[in-house]
Protein backbone atom coordinates (compact mmCIF):
# COMPACT_ATOMS: atom_id res chain seq x y z
CA UNK A 1 0.00 0.00 0.00
CA UNK A 2 1.45 3.30 -1.01
CA UNK A 3 2.30 5.32 2.00
CA UNK A 4 1.19 9.06 2.34
CA UNK A 5 2.47 12.22 3.83
CA UNK A 6 0.54 15.47 4.44
CA UNK A 7 0.67 18.30 7.29
CA UNK A 8 -0.57 17.72 10.42
CA UNK A 9 -2.48 20.79 10.46
CA UNK A 10 -3.50 23.95 8.68
CA UNK A 11 -4.91 27.49 9.47
CA UNK A 12 -7.21 29.48 6.92
CA UNK A 13 -9.94 32.32 7.20
CA UNK A 14 -12.94 32.49 5.77
CA UNK A 15 -13.20 33.43 1.96
CA UNK A 16 -9.84 32.15 1.20
CA UNK A 17 -9.07 29.28 -0.80
CA UNK A 18 -7.01 26.45 0.76
CA UNK A 19 -4.65 23.83 -1.09
CA UNK A 20 -3.80 20.82 1.14
CA UNK A 21 -1.08 18.72 -0.39
CA UNK A 22 -0.37 15.22 -0.41
CA UNK A 23 2.95 13.20 -1.30
CA UNK A 24 2.53 9.59 -2.64
CA UNK A 25 5.97 8.40 -3.85
CA UNK A 26 5.05 4.60 -4.10
CA UNK A 27 1.51 4.94 -5.80
CA UNK A 28 1.10 2.28 -7.99
CA UNK A 29 -0.12 2.21 -12.09
CA UNK A 30 -3.56 1.09 -10.91
CA UNK A 31 -4.11 3.16 -7.78
CA UNK A 32 -6.61 6.32 -7.39
CA UNK A 33 -6.28 8.98 -5.37
CA UNK A 34 -8.89 9.46 -2.67
CA UNK A 35 -10.04 12.47 -0.44
CA UNK A 36 -12.31 11.91 2.77
CA UNK A 37 -13.60 14.60 5.20
CA UNK A 38 -14.07 14.00 8.74
CA UNK A 39 -16.18 16.32 11.24
CA UNK A 40 -15.64 16.00 15.05
CA UNK A 41 -18.22 12.92 16.53
CA UNK A 42 -19.08 11.99 12.78
CA UNK A 43 -17.31 9.59 10.25
CA UNK A 44 -15.81 9.97 6.95
CA UNK A 45 -17.09 11.28 4.29
CA UNK A 46 -15.62 11.05 1.00
CA UNK A 47 -15.02 14.22 -1.34
CA UNK A 48 -13.19 13.45 -4.68
CA UNK A 49 -11.15 11.16 -6.39
CA UNK A 50 -9.04 11.35 -9.16
CA UNK A 51 -6.34 9.41 -11.09
CA UNK A 52 -4.22 12.07 -13.27
CA UNK A 53 -4.62 15.71 -14.10
CA UNK A 54 -7.66 17.71 -12.70
CA UNK A 55 -10.97 16.77 -10.89
CA UNK A 56 -13.29 19.36 -9.90
CA UNK A 57 -16.72 18.50 -8.16
CA UNK A 58 -19.24 20.80 -6.33
CA UNK A 59 -17.15 20.53 -2.93
CA UNK A 60 -13.43 20.89 -4.21
CA UNK A 61 -10.87 20.42 -7.31
CA UNK A 62 -8.11 17.77 -7.35
CA UNK A 63 -4.73 18.69 -8.42
CA UNK A 64 -2.57 15.44 -9.71
CA UNK A 65 0.84 16.35 -11.54
CA UNK A 66 1.81 14.53 -14.62
CA UNK A 67 4.26 11.83 -12.04
CA UNK A 68 1.44 11.93 -9.57
CA UNK A 69 3.91 11.20 -7.19
CA UNK A 70 1.81 14.32 -4.52
CA UNK A 71 -1.81 15.50 -4.98
CA UNK A 72 -3.75 18.84 -3.91
CA UNK A 73 -6.65 19.26 -2.86
CA UNK A 74 -8.16 22.28 -3.25
CA UNK A 75 -10.94 23.95 -1.46
CA UNK A 76 -12.53 27.09 -2.40
CA UNK A 77 -13.27 30.19 -0.19
CA UNK A 78 -13.51 28.09 2.93
CA UNK A 79 -16.44 28.79 5.42
CA UNK A 80 -15.83 27.72 9.06
CA UNK A 81 -18.22 24.72 8.40
CA UNK A 82 -15.21 23.24 6.57
CA UNK A 83 -13.13 23.24 9.35
CA UNK A 84 -12.19 19.10 9.69
CA UNK A 85 -9.68 16.79 8.89
CA UNK A 86 -9.12 15.71 5.86
CA UNK A 87 -7.68 12.93 5.16
CA UNK A 88 -5.57 11.91 2.05
CA UNK A 89 -5.59 7.91 0.48
CA UNK A 90 -3.89 6.34 -1.93
CA UNK A 91 -6.38 3.32 -3.84
CA UNK A 92 -6.46 0.50 -5.65
CA UNK A 93 -7.94 -0.06 -8.76
CA UNK A 94 -11.71 -1.18 -8.02
CA UNK A 95 -11.37 -0.01 -4.64
CA UNK A 96 -9.79 -0.65 -1.81
CA UNK A 97 -10.69 -3.62 0.97
CA UNK A 98 -8.17 -2.35 3.25
CA UNK A 99 -7.95 1.49 3.29
CA UNK A 100 -5.33 2.69 4.97
CA UNK A 101 -6.49 6.43 6.71
CA UNK A 102 -3.11 8.39 7.97
CA UNK A 103 -3.76 10.85 10.60
CA UNK A 104 -5.09 13.24 8.31
CA UNK A 105 -4.53 17.04 8.00
CA UNK A 106 -6.73 19.18 10.64
CA UNK A 107 -8.06 22.19 8.71
CA UNK A 108 -9.40 25.08 11.28
CA UNK A 109 -11.26 28.27 9.30
CA UNK A 110 -11.33 31.30 11.38
CA UNK A 111 -13.39 34.33 11.13
CA UNK B 1 -32.55 5.29 2.12
CA UNK B 2 -31.14 5.77 5.79
CA UNK B 3 -27.31 5.12 4.61
CA UNK B 4 -24.95 3.49 7.09
CA UNK B 5 -26.77 2.93 10.47
CA UNK B 6 -25.04 1.87 14.15
CA UNK B 7 -26.03 1.23 17.51
CA UNK B 8 -25.50 2.05 20.04
CA UNK B 9 -24.31 6.05 19.72
CA UNK B 10 -22.56 5.32 23.60
CA UNK B 11 -21.39 2.38 25.62
CA UNK B 12 -19.49 1.91 28.57
CA UNK B 13 -18.76 -1.31 29.81
CA UNK B 14 -16.73 -3.20 32.53
CA UNK B 15 -13.54 -5.06 31.63
CA UNK B 16 -14.15 -8.90 30.98
CA UNK B 17 -17.87 -7.60 29.40
CA UNK B 18 -18.90 -8.94 25.96
CA UNK B 19 -21.06 -7.05 23.58
CA UNK B 20 -22.11 -6.74 20.14
CA UNK B 21 -22.09 -3.30 18.08
CA UNK B 22 -24.65 -3.22 15.64
CA UNK B 23 -23.97 -2.07 11.90
CA UNK B 24 -26.44 -2.08 9.11
CA UNK B 25 -26.79 -0.41 5.23
CA UNK B 26 -30.08 -0.71 3.32
CA UNK B 27 -28.01 0.49 -0.11
CA UNK B 28 -27.44 -3.27 -0.56
CA UNK B 29 -23.72 -2.81 -0.89
CA UNK B 30 -21.69 -5.58 -0.89
CA UNK B 31 -18.36 -4.82 0.53
CA UNK B 32 -19.16 -3.80 4.41
CA UNK B 33 -16.21 -2.87 6.99
CA UNK B 34 -15.54 -1.89 10.50
CA UNK B 35 -12.90 0.56 11.50
CA UNK B 36 -11.26 2.31 15.20
CA UNK B 37 -10.69 5.70 15.97
CA UNK B 38 -8.30 6.37 18.65
CA UNK B 39 -8.04 9.94 19.89
CA UNK B 40 -5.54 11.98 17.05
CA UNK B 41 -5.65 9.15 15.43
CA UNK B 42 -6.60 7.89 11.63
CA UNK B 43 -8.98 5.37 11.69
CA UNK B 44 -7.69 1.57 11.30
CA UNK B 45 -9.51 -1.31 10.00
CA UNK B 46 -10.61 -4.15 12.22
CA UNK B 47 -12.75 -6.42 9.85
CA UNK B 48 -14.12 -6.83 6.48
CA UNK B 49 -16.64 -8.90 4.86
CA UNK B 50 -16.76 -8.83 0.70
CA UNK B 51 -20.21 -10.36 0.69
CA UNK B 52 -22.40 -12.34 3.06
CA UNK B 53 -20.46 -15.52 4.41
CA UNK B 54 -17.20 -13.64 3.35
CA UNK B 55 -14.80 -11.61 6.08
CA UNK B 56 -11.20 -11.47 6.55
CA UNK B 57 -9.58 -9.80 9.02
CA UNK B 58 -7.93 -6.27 8.60
CA UNK B 59 -4.72 -4.29 11.00
CA UNK B 60 -6.25 -4.96 14.24
CA UNK B 61 -8.43 -7.62 14.53
CA UNK B 62 -7.41 -9.04 17.58
CA UNK B 63 -10.24 -9.37 20.72
CA UNK B 64 -13.23 -8.54 18.13
CA UNK B 65 -15.26 -10.90 16.23
CA UNK B 66 -17.75 -10.50 12.54
CA UNK B 67 -20.00 -12.26 10.56
CA UNK B 68 -21.82 -11.16 7.97
CA UNK B 69 -25.28 -13.56 7.40
CA UNK B 70 -26.96 -11.20 6.00
CA UNK B 71 -26.04 -8.38 2.74
CA UNK B 72 -27.68 -5.92 5.23
CA UNK B 73 -25.87 -6.55 8.42
CA UNK B 74 -22.40 -6.53 9.78
CA UNK B 75 -21.76 -7.13 13.63
CA UNK B 76 -18.69 -6.46 15.70
CA UNK B 77 -18.44 -8.27 18.48
CA UNK B 78 -16.38 -7.67 21.68
CA UNK B 79 -15.50 -11.23 23.36
CA UNK B 80 -13.80 -9.86 26.43
CA UNK B 81 -13.83 -6.11 26.67
CA UNK B 82 -9.90 -4.05 27.83
CA UNK B 83 -9.43 -0.64 28.36
CA UNK B 84 -7.34 -0.77 25.25
CA UNK B 85 -10.19 -0.93 23.34
CA UNK B 86 -11.85 2.51 24.07
CA UNK B 87 -12.33 3.88 21.05
CA UNK B 88 -14.79 5.39 18.54
CA UNK B 89 -16.06 2.63 16.10
CA UNK B 90 -16.64 3.09 12.46
CA UNK B 91 -18.55 0.95 10.26
CA UNK B 92 -18.41 1.75 6.43
CA UNK B 93 -19.87 0.10 3.06
CA UNK B 94 -18.91 0.07 -0.52
CA UNK B 95 -20.93 -1.14 -3.88
CA UNK B 96 -19.48 -2.03 -7.05
CA UNK B 97 -16.22 -3.97 -5.86
CA UNK B 98 -15.97 -5.66 -9.61
CA UNK B 99 -15.47 -2.24 -11.51
CA UNK B 100 -12.34 -1.02 -12.75
CA UNK B 101 -12.65 2.37 -12.41
CA UNK B 102 -15.29 2.66 -9.64
CA UNK B 103 -15.28 5.54 -7.46
CA UNK B 104 -13.86 4.48 -4.25
CA UNK B 105 -17.04 5.62 -1.92
CA UNK B 106 -17.43 4.26 1.29
CA UNK B 107 -20.36 5.36 3.28
CA UNK B 108 -19.24 5.79 7.03
CA UNK B 109 -21.97 5.33 9.60
CA UNK B 110 -22.06 7.79 12.62
CA UNK B 111 -20.29 5.45 14.76
CA UNK B 112 -20.01 4.04 18.17
CA UNK B 113 -18.26 5.68 20.95
CA UNK B 114 -17.23 3.00 23.82
CA UNK B 115 -15.61 3.30 26.84
CA UNK B 116 -14.41 0.47 28.77
CA UNK B 117 -13.06 0.58 32.59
Amino acid sequence: LAKTTQPISMDSYEGQEVNITCSHNNIATNDYITWYQQFPSQGPRFIIQGYKTKVTNEVASLFIPADRKSSTLSLPRVSLSDTAVYYCLVVGAGGGNKLTFGTGTQLKVEL
Amino acid sequence: NAGVTQTPKFQVLKTGQSMTLQCAQDMNHEYMSWYRQDPGMGLRLIHYSVGAGITDQGEVPNGYNVSRSTTEDFPLRLLSAAPSQTSVYFCASRQDLRAVHSTDTQYFGPGTRLTVL
